[in-house]
């Protein structure tokens, strides 16, 4: 079955960088776009950016593009999301998920990555 | 960006009743590309509609999505104890795709 295995919690100082993973199994890794959506305390699903892992294309948010980068590792079907010059409203679930290449809707989802910015 | 806005923000209903839920798009969702997911308490979001009215692999046919450009509903018959959740709209129209605020489904 699709899973999708994100790495655990992070605590970060504000102006730190975060690098969450996201592993993917159970289908042809390079046939999907995973993406990265994050959820802040009382507010939205926000969708930051993701990546073609076939061909390595990315696509970001304008908030948060020179701030995130998405790579991906096919040999590991993992993908990272790094977000730098943390502060604290960057605090939130990050969440990875797939996606067919041709639309962005969301059918698998990871479980969630808590990132807790605080001095 | 397209601003989506859901209504009610909390329905109260009891198992059994019908709902309704509400999505407005602050201008048209192109080709219906508009899907709503469902989040229980402590899980990921899961996805139950896309194409506005087309049900995703598994979702049984008590989930209704209609609609068209800037208004869209969900409809759930027979409200079971395992829907009463969040659930979101999202539109993937235009770049960047974007979420409702969410409705809270709670039992009455």
């Amino acid at each position: 079955q699709v899973q999708l295995v994100q790495s655990g919690a992070e605590v970060k100082k504000p102006g730190a960088s975060v690098k969450i993973s996201c592993t993917a199994s159970g289908y042809t890794f390079a046939t999907y776009v995973i993406h990265w959506v994050r959820q802040a305390p009382g507010q939205r699903l926000e969708w930051m950016g993701g990546i073609n892992a076939g061909n390595g294309d990315t696509k970001y948010s304008e908030k948060f593009q020179g701030r995130a980068t998405i790579t991906r590792d096919t040999s590991a079907s993992t993908v990272y999301m790094e977000l730098s010059s943390l502060r604290s409203e960057d605090t939130a679930l990050y969440y990875c998920a797939r996606g067919p290449i041709v639309a962005a809707i969301f059918d698998y989802w990871g479980q969630g990555a808590l990132v807790t910015v605080s001095s | 960006e397209i601003v989506l806005t859901q209504s009610p923000d909390t329905l109260s209903l009891s198992p059994g009743e019908r709902a309704t839920l509400s999505c407005g798009a602050s201008q048209s969702v192109n080709n219906k590309y508009l899907a709503w997911y469902q989040q229980r308490p402590g899980q990921t979001p899961r996805v139950l509609i896309y194409g506005a009215s087309r049900r995703a692999t598994g979702i049984p046919a008590k989930f209704i999505g209609s609609g068209t450009g800037t208004d869209f509903a969900l409809t759930i018959d027979g409200l079971e104890p395992e829907d009463f959740a969040v659930y979101y709209c999202q539109q993937y129209s235009t770049s960047p795709p974007t979420f409702g605020q969410g409705t809270r489904l709670e039992v009455k």
